[in-house]
């Protein structure tokens, strides 16, 4: 089954500088790569998501980037603030399957400070 | 518009008890999945149910089970408990199944097994 790899564990950073977040996954099918955050006592929100048909993705001041070959997907948040402090998640799934399936990796916390 | 909610929030079980959780899917979805996630680590997929039929299943054993209604809310109960099911138990809906689309969590049931 798919298997996914996620680096840091933890990351702090200072208020406005960037962030980036690596997933690998070994399931060379897998074509949908989501991204979620979790705050504390919440569950996980969609914050971007990518297909393997795309190479990178943005949304303000969230961007994705997938490399097919490599089998690996990043996350990269700019102009960090504090309330972009959570845990994030990686996910990978094979496509026209099912979207509730997907393979999530450990979760990365982020702390940005003021 | 109302997300996804689960109930209870928080539950005390005794080692070989049975639990009962409640998710209630966001409006106009018809999938429901639900997921186990240990304290530092990914959500885990449990099992996936469309249209009332469960629709996938991971690694987790028979004792583990599920129904969707009608309506398209969802039970997850689990029998002789162990103290390692203590976890946060998410559901999750989405669109359809078999398509690619993100999906919507709730906030989770806290479950401890003493």
């Amino acid at each position: 089954g798919e298997n996914v790899e996620q680096h840091p564990s933890t990351l702090s950073v200072q208020e406005g500088d960037s962030a980036v977040i690596k997933c690998t996954y070994s399931d060379s099918a897998s074509n949908y790569f989501p991204w979620y955050k979790q705050e504390l006592g919440k569950g996980p929100q969609l914050i971007i998501d990518i297909r393997s048909n795309v190479g990178e993705k943005k949304d303000q001041r969230i961007a994705v980037t997938l490399n097919k070959t490599a089998k690996h997907f990043s996350l990269h948040i700019t102009e960090t603030q504090p309330e972009d402090s959570a845990v994030y998640f990686c996910a990978a799934l094979r496509g026209n399957t099912n979207a509730g399936k997907s393979t999530f990796g450990d979760g990365t916390t982020l702390t940005v400070k003021p | 518009e109302t997300g996804v909610t689960q109930s209870p929030t928080h539950l005390i079980k005794t080692r070989g008890q049975q639990v009962t959780l409640r998710c209630s899917s966001q409006s106009g979805h018809n999938t429901v999945s639900w997921y186990q996630q240990a304290l530092g680590q990914g959500p885990q997929f449990i099992f996936q149910y469309y249209r009332e039929e469960e629709n996938g299943r991971g690694n987790f054993p028979p004792r583990f089970s599920g129904l969707q209604f009608p309506n398209y809310s969802s039970e997850l109960n689990v029998n002789a408990l162990e103290l390692d099911d203590s976890a946060l138990y998410l559901c999750a809906s989405s669109l359809r199944a078999g398509t690619n689309y993100g999906y919507t969590f709730g906030s989770g049931t806290r479950l401890t097994v003493v």
